[in-house]
């Protein structure tokens, strides 16, 4: 099975500030006939489920903010919210579906203001 | 617009069995388009996915909850099921459906995109 790694575990960030988020998958995500990283990320604020955000690493869902973005290949992601905005705060996950099942997520990065 | 709702017991005892639903409206679950899957979340904790099932009742689980899980299907009712038997208090989480695209089938494995609708969730706590 693939195995996410996030870091860090929590990050504080000011509002308008950059927050980076990584996630670290134990072998590549990258299919090689197409060139696409088998990467997704979710937002989950308090209390919510977990919202699709980004698949294929880079792809923003509808309606996600522009501030929002991932890029990275092989094992290797990052997702960076430009400039933080209050309604960021949340717990950010990764996922990889190159392999599935099982599904497997990484374990979760808390964003918060500083 | 799809909605998933999950029902069931908020409380269930040690060693007995965790029985929810998830009720589907807004769409048909009858596509081989579509996964439908079970996650959890500990309280605090990360996201745990448990098993998926297509309407046609092709299942697959966790590895590690394998032997205490079976996801069920009912397309006339628009539903899928989750028991999880023999339960502890390790077993106490919000339990989420939702659904998941199918990449299609190879080898006898079908493939998965990520989860793109999810219900609210509903807390089971196992406790005498």
């Amino acid at each position: 099975d693939i195995v996410m790694t996030q870091s860090p575990d929590s990050l504080a960030v000011s509002l308008g500030e950059r927050a980076t988020i990584n996630c670290k998958s134990s072998q590549s995500v990258l299919y090689s006939s197409n060139n696409r990283n088998y990467l997704a990320w979710y937002q989950q604020k308090p209390g919510q489920p977990p919202k699709l955000l980004i698949n294929w690493a880079s792809t923003r869902e509808s309606g996600v903010p522009d501030r929002f973005s991932g890029s990275g290949s092989g094992t290797d992601f990052t997702l960076t919210i430009s400039s933080l905005q209050a309604e960021d705060v949340a717990v950010y996950y990764c996922q990889q579906y190159y392999t599935t099942p099982p599904c497997t997520f990484g374990q979760g990065t808390k964003l918060e203001i500083k | 617009q799809l909605q998933l709702q999950e029902s069931g017991p908020g409380l269930v005892k040690p060693s007995e069995t965790l029985s929810l639903t998830c009720t589907v409206s807004g769409g048909s679950m009858s596509s081989s388009s579509y996964y439908w899957g079970w996650i959890r979340q500990p309280p605090g904790k990360g996201l745990e996915w448990i098993g998926s099932i297509c309407y046609s009742g092709s299942a697959y689980y966790s590895p590690s909850l394998k032997s205490r899980v079976t996801i069920s299907v009912d397309t006339s009712k628009n539903q899928f099921s989750l028991n999880l038997n023999s339960v502890t208090a390790a077993d106490t989480a919000v339990y989420y459906c939702a659904r998941h695209p199918s990449r299609g089938c190879s080898g006898g494995t079908c493939y998965f995109y990520p989860f793109d609708y999810w219900g609210q969730g509903t807390l089971v706590t196992v406790s005498s």
